[in-house]
């Protein structure tokens, strides 16, 4: 089945700084990749997402890279505020997933003022 | 649009005794995914329905546990009899699968259990 491996576990940045998570994916076929970012006593919540047909997608200052031949994708927050201190996770879907998203184990980033 | 509402909030309970989470999903959606949040061990994916069917149960972790979806606006998850290593967050969430799939996930904000 599909393995995603998340990097790092726990990044601290100073505000206005630049965050970069990094995922990897073993299955070729995955071709759904989300992020969500979880925030204590709530549940995850869908922040962007790249299907495997475009490389890159923007959304102000959240950005996805997606490398299907390095079977890797990347989260890149610009510009950090003290409200994106948080957990991030990645996650991969496939045709051979059956509708299953495989998570990260996670990120806690840390935004300092 | 209301999102996933997930009941109770909290739960807190001695072992033994029976559980109930409650799980009412997004309108029109056809998957419902019920998963289990711990330090230890991350998200893990418990079972997941399709048109109130199960299609994949191969992550409860022992016969304690189960769950139903008998319409396509409810589910439960029921742990009986509860033990204190079942303490964890418990999500609910649902999605559309759509022609392609490749449709996110949406998450309630899960239920804290504590099993005393």
């Amino acid at each position: 089945g599909e393995n995603v491996e998340q990097h790092p576990s726990t990044l601290s940045v100073q505000e206005g700084d630049s965050a970069v998570i990094k995922c990897t994916y073993s299955d070729s076929a995955s071709n759904y990749f989300p992020w969500y970012k979880q925030e204590l006593g709530k549940g995850p919540q869908l922040i962007i997402d790249i299907r495997s047909n475009v490389g890159e997608k923007k959304d102000q200052r959240i950005a996805v890279t997606l490398n299907k031949t390095a079977k890797h994708f990347s989260l890149h927050i610009t510009e950090t505020q003290p409200e994106d201190s948080a957990v991030y996770f990645c996650a991969a879907q496939g045709p051979n997933t059956g509708n299953q998203f495989y998570f990260g184990t996670g990120t806690s980033l840390t935004v300092i003022p | 649009d209301a999102g996933v509402i997930q009941s109770p909030r909290h739960e807190v309970t001695e072992m033994g005794q029976e559980v109930t989470l409650r799980c009412k999903p997004i309108s029109g959606h056809d998957y419902l995914f019920w998963y289990r949040q711990t330090m230890m061990r991350g998200l893990e994916l418990l079972i997941y329905f399709n048109n109130n069917v199960p299609i994949d149960d191969s992550g409860m972790p022992e016969d304690r546990f189960s769950a139903k979806m008998p319409n396509a606006s409810f589910s439960t998850l029921k742990i009986q009899p509860s033990e204190p290593r079942d303490s964890a967050v418990y999500f609910c969430a649902s999605s559309f699968g759509g022609a392609s799939g490749n449709q996110p996930q949406h998450f309630g904000d899960g239920t804290r259990l504590s099993i005393l």
